[in-house]
């Protein structure tokens, strides 16, 4: 099935660094979700976004609906160890019968 | 208000046997997802319930996969004659009536097939 082109894959940081990831699609969508999972958990989401260029910020975590419509960003400030994770980016192609498509995940390292 | 909840956490069962999971979607909310996840993997739809209704199984096994979603009670992912490539966590998901798309997740159900 269609997926998202999330990356990067991986990322090792430094406490206090700022993280940029972002996912892109060959396709036009109507909303843009991003999630953190924690091993062991399901995935918790951080924000939701719903109409183009639309920027929203959750904490230190800001998320971007890009203008075309096929991609979003998510930027996150000043990491912390608890940041440690695998973050998913998923979207809505309004013609798929609401089912989301997935990205792959980027999993973030934190050093303290 | 209380989130998705699935049970059981953990679920061990010998290939042959059945595997019941069950998801109470959070209060309000009409829509279930269900999903499934292998170690270092991404999340596979494989199917999406209102109460009574199936609108999409097309990420179902064709065999020994079915999900309801009863007009009472919880949904339940029901699995027969389990094998060893069944072991997964399996993930449920709600939403809300206004904004289907926007789903929440519950923790989880890992399935251990021996």
């Amino acid at each position: 099935g269609q997926q998202l082109n999330q990356s990067p894959q991986s990322m090792f940081i430094q406490e206090g660094e700022d993280v940029s990831m972002n996912c892109t699609s060959s396709s036009i969508f109507n909303t843009w979700l991003w999630y953190k999972q924690d091993p062991g958990e399901g995935p918790v989401l951080l924000i939701a976004l719903y109409k183009a260029g639309e920027l929203t910020s959750n904490g230190r975590l800001t998320a971007q609906f890009g203008t075309t419509r096929k991609d979003s960003f998510l930027n996150i400030s000043a990491s912390i160890p608890s940041d440690v994770g695998i973050y998913f980016c998923a979207g809505l192609n309004a013609g798929n019968n609401r089912k989301l498509i997935w990205g792959l995940g980027t999993s973030l390292a934190v050093n303290p | 208000n209380a989130g998705v909840m699935q049970n059981p956490r953990h679920l061990v069962r010998r290939r042959g046997q059945e595997a019941r999971l069950r998801c109470s979607p959070m209060k309000g909310h009409s829509h279930v997802y269900w999903y499934r996840q292998l170690p270092e993997e991404g999340l596979k739809f494989m199917v999406y319930l209102q109460k009574e209704n199936i609108i999409d199984e097309s990420g179902m096994p064709k065999e020994r996969f079915s999900a309801e979603f009863p007009k009472e009670g919880p949904s339940i992912l029901r699995i027969q004659q389990v094998v060893r490539g069944d072991s997964a966590a399996y993930f449920c998901a709600s939403s809300p009536v206004d904004r289907e798309e926007t789903q929440y997740f519950g923790p989880g159900t890992r399935l251990l097939v021996l």
